[in-house]
This record gives C-alpha cells, structure tokens and sequence, in this order.
C-alpha cells in the first residue's frame, strides 16, 4: 500500500493558484492518485484521478511526473470557499488509506 | 441525484446501549465502506463490503459490526458502544473492480457515547 506524504499547513490568498505536493515514492504500477477535498463537519469529496503525465477537470490539475513518485494537485484562482482540507491517495480499485491531509487557508 | 445517505446525522447514547447507524447509496455501487474520522488520526477504515454478503475488517474493526443483506444498504452496528467510540463516522460507495474508483461519501453521523 503506497504510503504519501504532503504538507500539513497551506496558506494562500485569494485569486492566486495553489499547488500542493504530495509524494508517494513506493506507488505499485497498478495504483492511481487520487485527491480528496474534505470540508469541515462533511465527508470528502472526490476532485480528481490520474495515472500519469497531466489531467485537467473543470475544478483542478493534476500533474503527475514520469517516475510517479510524487504528484501535484493545482487549484487555480482559489476563493476563500476552497479552504478545506485536501487529502492524496495512492490506490487502486477501492483499497483507499487516508492520511492527515493539508490544511488549505485562504486568506481574503 | 445520487448520493449516499446516512442516519442519524447527531447522536448521544449511553455506554452499553446496543445502537445502528443505516447507510444507503442510490447508485447501484457494489463497494461500500465506514471510517471514523478523529483529531489528529484522520480517516480510519472500520468495515468494508466488496457486494452484497461480502465484508471484511478494515484496520478498526474493533467494537463494531456491519452486515450486507442488500446491495444499496451497509449499516453499521455498536452492539455495545464504549466511550471511545465516540467519533465521526462516515460511510462511503463506489464501484468495484473499476479503474477510475471515484468513492461517494455520506455527510456523517456524529456519535458521542456518554
């Protein structure tokens, strides 16, 4: 089971882009990463999947470089709505395993 | 709309008195999962059903129970609830065997046991 790392605290303003490194350096070939946005008081939220290389949705990036080490989730423009707490899951099928998490602050 | 729907959403109980949290997942999901969510221990899986009559421990299985009679419902069970059991609880559902295992969670039940 792929263990991954990110940082426990963010801060950020509003308007500007967020990335967030999680790194998961024994991913087994089959895993995906994949991010979670938890609200207080409210179950996660799936925001976005990828294997490799980058995937965009309508809400986020997701970069994912070559070696698969380690991923970066990128929120542009945030709002003070995006302060949450965003989790990075390295799994595959349904064998999910969270972590602490980061704590995203946005300030106004 | 699909959604994954637990109940109660609040709930104070004594220690001992036997209690049931439902769980229910309009999305015909086959995989279904509780965690409790705790300061500064994050999300833990408690029990997690691959289909119906299917579950299996996950790493606090400890005190609680779960049955999978039905595809759409994961109840969890507190045959005797300690005050250790007090907590966030969640209850998830996705598809199983699928690559892109995007999982639904319900909005949590919040147990205090006194």
């Amino acid at each position: 089971l792929a263990k991954t790392t990110q940082p426990i605290s963010m801060d950020s303003y509003e308007g500007q882009e967020v990335n967030i490194t999680c790194s998961h350096n024994n991913i087994a070939t089959n895993d995906y990463i994949t991010w979670y946005q938890q609200f207080p008081s409210q179950g996660p939220r799936f925001i976005i999947q990828g294997y490799k290389t980058k995937v965009t949705n309508e809400v986020a990036s997701l970069f994912i470089p070559a070696d698969r080490k380690s991923s970066t989730l990128s929120l542009p423009r945030v709002s003070l709505s995006d302060t949450a707490v965003y989790y990075c899951l390295a799994y595959f099928n349904n064998d999910m395993r969270f972590g602490a998490g980061t704590r995203l602050t946005v300030k106004p | 709309e699909a959604q994954v729907t637990q109940n109660p959403r609040y709930l104070i109980t004594v220690t001992g008195k036997k209690l049931t949290v439902t769980c229910s997942q309009n999305m015909n999901h086959e995989y279904m999962s509780w965690y409790r969510q705790d300061p500064g221990l994050g999300l833990r899986q408690i029990y997690y059903s691959m289909n119906v009559e299917v579950t299996d421990k996950g790493d606090v299985p400890e005190g609680y129970k779960v049955s999978r009679k039905e595809k759409r419902n994961f109840p969890l069970i507190l045959e005797s609830p300690s005050p250790n059991q007090t907590s966030l609880y969640f209850c998830a559902s996705s598809f199983a065997g699928a690559l892109n295992t995007e999982a639904f969670f319900g909005q949590g039940t919040r147990l205090t046991v006194v």
